[in-house]
């Protein structure tokens, strides 16, 4: 099965600070995605990237900034952390075909205070 | 761009009794539509996604039939049970990379 890490699950920020959510795929995908959920939006995609060196905006990418250094690694970096973006955010990889699904890490909980 | 639309945010029913959550797609092009479940406390993960030809996707005991003149996907199963509560979203994809969700059905099944 398709291994996602994400990492911290758990981070609390100050407004203002900046802030980085990794994550690590090892089934060598090519797409890799960062959604945020939140009650009453579902699962809002804010980057996400086609490989290595490639970033794009999703549907709400302002205030967030993306890097894919690898194959294996997605970042998501909030530069000025607001109380706005307090939320759970997933990241989650699949192939690049339509019809393959993707598979999720468990999930960030970020706290922005 | 691709839209999916869930109208329902919360559905609570009985166990034993038919569920139908809705799901309905806008694109540009032919889509092809993912139904993703969410346990409480865990991650989302795949449950049935569409065919390119006329076959009806199933998994435990759930099926969607994909409308194109209609632009729906519904999820259907024919009797509840309590451990399908959970969180449910639709999803389109058209272009290899780009996975739109709706805004999640959440699913209450009551003894």
């Amino acid at each position: 099965e398709a291994a996602v890490t994400q990492s911290p699950r758990n981070k609390v920020a100050v407004t203002g600070g900046k802030v980085t959510l990794s994550c690590n795929q090892t089934n060598n995908h090519n797409n890799m995605y960062w959604y945020r959920q939140d009650t009453g939006h579902g699962l809002r995609l804010i980057h996400y990237s086609y490989g290595a060196g490639s970033t794009e905006k999703g549907d709400i990418p302002d205030g967030y900034k993306a890097s894919r250094p690898s194959q294996e690694n997605f970042s998501l970096i909030l530069e000025l952390a607001t109380p706005s973006q307090t939320s759970v955010y997933f990241c989650a990889s699949g192939e690049n075909n339509a019809n393959t699904e993707v598979f999720f890490g468990k999930g960030t909980r970020l706290t922005v205070v | 761009g691709d839209s999916v639309t869930q109208t329902e945010g919360l559905v609570t029913l009985t166990e034993g009794l038919p569920v139908m959550l809705n799901c309905t797609y806008q694109s540009t092009y032919s889509p092809f539509l993912f139904w993703y479940v969410q346990h409480l406390n865990e991650a989302p993960k795949l449950l049935l996604k569409s065919f390119t030809d006329n076959k009806r996707p199933e998994h435990q005991g759930f099926h969607a039939t994909l409308h194109k003149s209609s632009s729906s996907f519904h999820l259907q199963k024919s009797s509840a049970q309590l451990s399908d509560s959970a969180l449910y979203y639709c999803a389109s994809n058209n272009a290899g990379a780009k996975l739109t969700f709706g805004g999640g059905t959440r699913l209450t099944v009551r003894p």
